[in-house]
C-alpha cells in the first residue's frame, strides 16, 4: 500500500474553512483515496473517497491533483464537533486487505 | 442491528490469561475486519472476512492472536496467554462487501488492559 503523510495536527477556529494534506508519491494506478474521521472513544467513521478531481458531499470536499501524488480533504464552516483525527488511506478499490492507517491529522476547532 | 457492536466494551486481565472479543455486524454485511489502536496510534488492521473465511492472516501480531468468524456473522477474536504489549483497543468494522470501495463500519471497540 502507498505510504500516506499528514501533518500531525491542525488547528482552527469555528466557522472557518479548514484543509488538510495528505501525502501519497508512490500511489498506484488503481489505488483510491479514502477519508475517515474519529472521535475519543469511538471508532473511525468514512468521510469521502476518491480517485481523480473533485469529490464532494454533505460532509466534505476532496480534492486531487492530476498526478494523484496528495490529496487535501476540506472542511467547509467546521463547528467544535469537527474535532477529531482524520486519517487519510490509500489502497485499491478491491483488495484492502492490508488496510494501515497513519497516525493522522488532529484536527481542535477552537470557539 | 442498527450497528456493529462488540463486547465486552471494556476488559481488564491479568498477563499469561487468554481473552476472547467478540464482533457482532451489521446484519447482513458479508465482510468483517479486525483492527487494533495503541494509545495515541493510528489503526493497525489485523484480519478481515469474507464470509466466514479469512483469506490472510499475515495482519496478526503474533500466533498468540486467532480470529474465526461462525455462521457468516459473528466473529471471535482470541488472545492467548496475554502481554503487556497487547493492550489497547481493539475494532471490529464491517461492510456490505469485501474491498476499499465499501465504506467500512467501525464499532464502539474493546478496550483490552492487560496487567
Amino acid at each position: 500500500l502507498a505510504k500516506t503523510t499528514q501533518p500531525i495536527s491542525m488547528d482552527s477556529y469555528e466557522g472557518q474553512e479548514v484543509n488538510i494534506t495528505c501525502s501519497h508519491n508512490n500511489i498506484a494506478t488503481n489505488d483510491y483515496i479514502t477519508w475517515y474521521q474519529q472521535f475519543p472513544s469511538q471508532g473511525p467513521r468514512f468521510i469521502i473517497q476518491g480517485y481523480k478531481t473533485k469529490v464532494t458531499n454533505e460532509v466534505a470536499s476532496l480534492f486531487i491533483p492530476a498526478d494523484r501524488k496528495s490529496s487535501t480533504l476540506s472542511l467547509p464552516r467546521v463547528s467544535l464537533s469537527d474535532t477529531a483525527v482524520y486519517y487519510c488511506l490509500v489502497g485499491p478499490r478491491d483488495s484492502s486487505y492490508k488496510l494501515i492507517f497513519g497516525s493522522g491529522t488532529r484536527l481542535l476547532v477552537r470557539p | 442491528g442498527a450497528g456493529v457492536s462488540q463486547s465486552p466494551s471494556n476488559k481488564v486481565t491479568e498477563k499469561g490469561k487468554d481473552v476472547e472479543l467478540r464482533c457482532d455486524p451489521i446484519s447482513g454485511h458479508t465482510a468483517l475486519y479486525w483492527y487494533r489502536q495503541s494509545l495515541g496510534q493510528g489503526l493497525e488492521f489485523l484480519i478481515y472476512f469474507q464470509g466466514n473465511s479469512a483469506p490472510d492472516k499475515s495482519g496478526l501480531p503474533s500466533d498468540r492472536f486467532s480470529a474465526e468468524r461462525t455462521g457468516g456473522s459473528v466473529s471471535t477474536l482470541t488472545i492467548q496467554r496475554t502481554q503487556q504489549e497487547d493492550s489497547a483497543v481493539y475494532l471490529c468494522a464491517s461492510s456490505l462487501v469485501f474491498g476499499m470501495g465499501e465504506t467500512q463500519y467501525f464499532g464502539p471497540g474493546t478496550r483490552l488492559l492487560v496487567l
